[in-house]
């Protein structure tokens, strides 16, 4: 079993809409929980990060966190052609072990 | 701030020929520095942890012989492809951290595409 799971998409959506991506992971021992950004042929970037369960924002962005169920998610609010990329979710146990999904490939249509 | 560079951006090589790949944290020391893998339409995959001045940890089923990691300073390291093949064509990514608790941040490096002919 993979240590985390995510719908690889792609998803495609209208500019303007509200973007849901989301994960899940196997092992409760992961604390904290991690989402990047990839452009093509590009390394990923880091948008936002969060230790408990909850809701964290940032502009329009928004990362939750579900321990009791393992779920992760990202929305991303009024979309923009520019947040078309690629988004993977990742975990963490300890300092350097960082586990990624596979990443959703998001296209916003203008 | 946190700045990582790779170079080359991309390389083609022949089949049998060995390849070096360059990691640098340009605007801070990294305690550490991963190298990861990424095929096409897949994740990033892990192949090695390294920290200055010690050898390279590598992830199950990575072949230390044909990957060889030089961590040379807080600044750079090198990820060496030796005798490539075309099954090692991919995209190379290198990551950099300062510290060691969980709470900090891997950077990433823009990734080096190999092809191998």
């Amino acid at each position: 079993q993979k240590e985390v799971e995510q719908d690889p998409g792609p998803l495609s959506v209208p500019e303007g809409a509200i973007v849901s991506l989301n994960c899940t992971y196997s092992n409760s021992a992961f604390q904290y929980f991690m989402w990047y950004r990839q452009y093509s042929r590009k390394g990923p970037e880091l948008l936002m990060y969060t230790y408990s369960s909850g809701n964290k924002e940032d502009g329009r962005f928004t990362a939750q966190v579900d321990k009791s169920s393992k779920y992760i998610s990202l929305f991303i609010r009024d979309s923009q052609p520019s947040d078309s990329a690629t988004y993977l979710c990742a975990v963490k146990t300890g300092a350097n072990n960082l586990f990624f999904g596979t990443g959703t490939r998001l296209t916003v249509i203008p | 701030g946190a700045v990582v560079s790779q170079h080359p951006s991309w390389v083609i090589c022949k089949s049998g020929t060995s390849v070096k790949i360059e990691c640098r944290s340009l605007d801070f020391q990294a305690t550490t520095m991963f190298w990861y893998r990424q095929f096409p339409k897949q994740s990033l995959m892990l192949m090695a942890t390294s920290n200055e001045g010690s050898k390279a940890t590598y992830e199950q089923g990575v072949e230390k012989d044909k990957f060889l990691i030089n961590h040379a300073s807080l600044t750079l390291s090198t990820l060496t492809v030796t005798s490539a093949h075309p099954e090692d064509s991919s995209f190379y990514i290198c990551s950099a951290q300062v510290g060691g608790d969980i709470t900090d941040t891997q950077y990433f490096g823009p990734g080096t595409r190999l092809t191998v002919l």
